[in-house]
């Protein structure tokens, strides 16, 4: 596609429950990247794909956080027993490579509500 | 400690003049990126900084990266309403993780 497109755009849930985020990259871009924004504040890195594979899951807060990208193109974040402090926006992005090189994409987020 | 360090956090300047938004950050790395980021919406790219000494500039924007002092300028020359946003700068560290700054929040008076 022409840009990241991420889904649900917003999503309410209850404190205990599962939800799932789905990121759609640029089409060819191999690497994709998950981040959380909180109100007021920068991204966060959570975990890093190149292809298949999770390079680098070192930002998942905690054993609720899990994410796939099973065929190498789109990926999805699943939160288990969501918590209030869950509450954020979780941005993907893709580069066409790893490195920075080109610079990296973001989509427009999926706004995660726990209540 | 990795830290990305903006300011100001807020600025408010009147449309026509000049500023310049400030990032430092705390450990060596020659990639900078530049992002706006609109109310309710995601970011938006504005410059990729990849060496010591890069000027990249587009429209009223330009953005600059020393390496050696660990910091990059966002100039805005004779600012209009619709730079109004918040901007920030990001520096990737290691493998693949950007690390972002606070943010500065700007508001364009007219």
């Amino acid at each position: 596609g022409a840009g990241v497109s991420q889904t649900p755009s917003n999503k309410v849930t209850e404190k205990g429950k599962y939800v799932e985020l789905r990121c759609d990259p640029i089409s060819g871009h191999t690497a994709l990247y998950w981040y959380r924004q909180s109100l007021g504040q920068g991204p966060e890195f959570l975990i890093y794909f190149q292809g298949t594979g999770a390079a680098d899951d070192s930002g998942l807060p905690n054993d609720r956080f899990f994410a796939v990208r099973p065929e190498g193109s789109v990926s999805t974040l699943k939160i288990q027993r969501t918590e209030r402090g869950d509450s954020a926006v979780y941005l993907c992005a893709s580069s066409l490579t790893g490195q920075g090189i080109y610079g990296y994409t973001f989509g427009s987020g999926t706004r995660l509500t726990v209540v | 400690e990795l830290k990305v360090e903006q300011n100001p956090l807020f600025l408010s300047m009147q449309e026509g003049k000049n500023y310049t938004i400030y990032c430092n950050y705390s450990t060596t790395s020659d990639r900078l990126y530049w992002y706006r980021q609109d109310p309710g919406k995601s970011l938006e790219s504005l410059f990729v900084l990849l060496s010591n000494g890069a000027v990249k500039q587009e429209g009223r924007l330009m953005a600059s990266l020393d390496t050696k002092a660990r910091l990059s300028t966002l100039h805005i020359t004779a600012a209009v309403h619709d730079l109004s946003a918040t901007y920030f700068c990001a520096v990737l560290f290691g493998n693949e993780k950007l690390t972002f700054g606070t943010g500065t929040r700007l508001t364009i008076i007219p």
